[in-house]
């Protein structure tokens, strides 16, 4: 199976920060890496696909890079309305699996 | 607007069956693999089962398979799951999702979740 393993587990961040969250693979799985953000109480939703691609209606600030082990989430200018957790996900392999996520808190 | 509705949640005992059902709306429900993604209380996301639009294909991950069933009915836009065996570690909101019509595609659209609770 391969493992993702998110770093760092929590973060702690003062609004208007610029943050990278890191997702790195156990085997290389190209760009079939995907992020999800989900709040408190609610259904996680689709972030960035294919390790870069951005998702109609999310907003600019959201970006991300990386292929093969190592992928970067990038949020800019970070706001009140981010304080979730961010997960990853592969997509190369079954089974599926996703990183046991980051969660974003605002100072 | 893409829609996707579980219900059959509940409370059940260990050892006894459920099965939960996604009602899907807003997209040609027939175009699509579709999934079910777990996530137990205050931890991460468990992918769960996925099927492919026809149904011929299916997959499960080792910690679910031989008890859970996935199936699909395009008829009626509606995706279920099948769950036999059931251990106090299936406890859980299950969501069901949409995957693409291709096999590397994310989860794009996800339900609202319904919670299983396995115990006694």
């Amino acid at each position: 199976d391969i493992v993702l393993t998110q770093s760092p587990t929590t973060l702690s961040v003062t609004p208007g920060e610029t943050v990278s969250l890191s997702c790195r693979a156990s085997h290389s799985i190209g760009t079939n890496l995907h992020w999800y953000q989900q709040k408190t109480n609610e259904s996680p939703r689709l972030l960035i696909k294919y390790a870069s691609q951005s998702i109609s209606g999310i907003p600019s600030r959201f970006s991300a890079s990386g292929s093969g082990t190592d992928f970067t989430l990038n949020i800019n200018n970070v706001e009140f309305d981010d304080v979730s957790s961010y997960f990853c996900q592969q997509t190369q392999s079954w089974p599926r699996t996703f990183g046991a996520g980051t969660k974003l808190e605002l100072k | 607007e893409v829609q996707l509705v579980e219900s059959g949640g509940g409370l059940v005992q260990p050892g006894r069956s459920l099965k939960l059902s996604c009602a899907a709306s807003g997209f040609t429900f027939s175009n699509y693999y579709m999934a079910w993604v777990r996530q137990a209380p205050k931890k991460g996301l468990e992918w769960v089962a996925t099927i492919s639009t026809s149904g011929s294909r299916t997959y499960y991950p080792d910690s679910v398979k031989g008890r859970f069933t996935i199936s699909r009915d395009n008829a009626k836009s509606s995706l279920y799951l099948q769950m036999n065996s059931l251990k106090s570690e299936d406890t859980a909101t299950y969501y069901c999702a949409r995957s693409g019509g291709t096999y590397y595609y994310p989860f794009d659209y996800w339900g609202q979740g319904v919670m299983v609770t396995v115990s006694s």
